[in-house]
């Protein structure tokens, strides 16, 4: 079975200018989930999405925006770009919400490193 | 809401000695699961091992084990035998059974493996 592929692995961007980042779902699973990961501390939830839907969403204003597509891979787009938004974003797949597995059987990419200067 | 605390920015230790990194939750839900995750600096999260709060005893995987006080809303990870691969940042993390099933994090602890 395929793992969690992330694209690009680093990105570099202007503040104010718009980002796109990529990930495909582990095979099985449709439900996509973005976390955001700031120097020194733990991820952050974005938003999750489950059949093409936004299922969920953290304390990030409407400038993140997500799509996903029929095939569940997923896309997360940042628009206006801030200093702030420098960190690692990682996209984790799973089953489905509210899944009973014993491990909910999350799968996380390897991340892309966004730098905004 | 849900809490994940961490409070060791860092621990030491040496090869093949064992090590408990220690984590703390708060939650209102009654059903829960709590992970510990590995992050290499490569960026990618490891699923060490997994315990849900019905689980009346403690999880185990290989070397890793979690040490689970329900009472004292404790889930601590031990490794023990540690290797030098095992140098890492360490996150303790938790899902409810919500709607929609997203992770809580802790800060992390960073562990280092002398030989």
């Amino acid at each position: 079975e395929t793992g969690v592929t992330q694209s690009p692995t680093h990105l570099i961007k202007t503040r104010g200018q718009q980002v796109t980042l990529r990930c495909s779902s582990q095979s099985g699973h449709n439900t996509v989930s973005w976390y955001q990961q700031a120097l020194g501390q733990g991820p952050q939830f974005i938003f999750q999405y489950y059949r093409e839907e936004e299922n969920g969403r953290g304390n990030f204003p409407p400038r993140f925006s997500g799509l996903q597509f029929p095939n569940y891979s997923s896309e997360l787009n940042v628009n206006a770009l801030e200093l702030d938004d420098s960190a690692l974003y990682l996209c984790a797949s799973s089953p489905r919400p509210g899944t009973t597995l014993p491990n909910y059987g999350y799968t996380f990419g390897s991340g892309t490193r966004l730098t905004v200067v | 809401a849900q809490k994940i605390t961490q409070t060791q920015p860092g621990m030491f230790v040496q090869e093949k000695e064992a090590v408990t990194l220690d984590c703390t939750y708060d939650t209102s839900d009654q059903s829960y699961g709590l992970f510990w995750y590995k992050q290499p600096s490569s960026g990618e999260m490891i699923f060490l091992i997994y315990q849900g709060s019905y689980d009346e005893q403690n999880a185990t995987e290989g070397r890793y084990s979690l040490n689970f006080q329900k009472a004292r809303k404790s889930a601590n990870l031990v490794i023990s035998a540690s290797q030098l691969g095992d140098s890492a940042m360490y996150f303790c993390a938790m899902i409810t059974n919500s709607g929609y099933s997203t992770l809580t994090f802790g800060k992390g602890t960073m562990l280092l493996v002398s030989p």
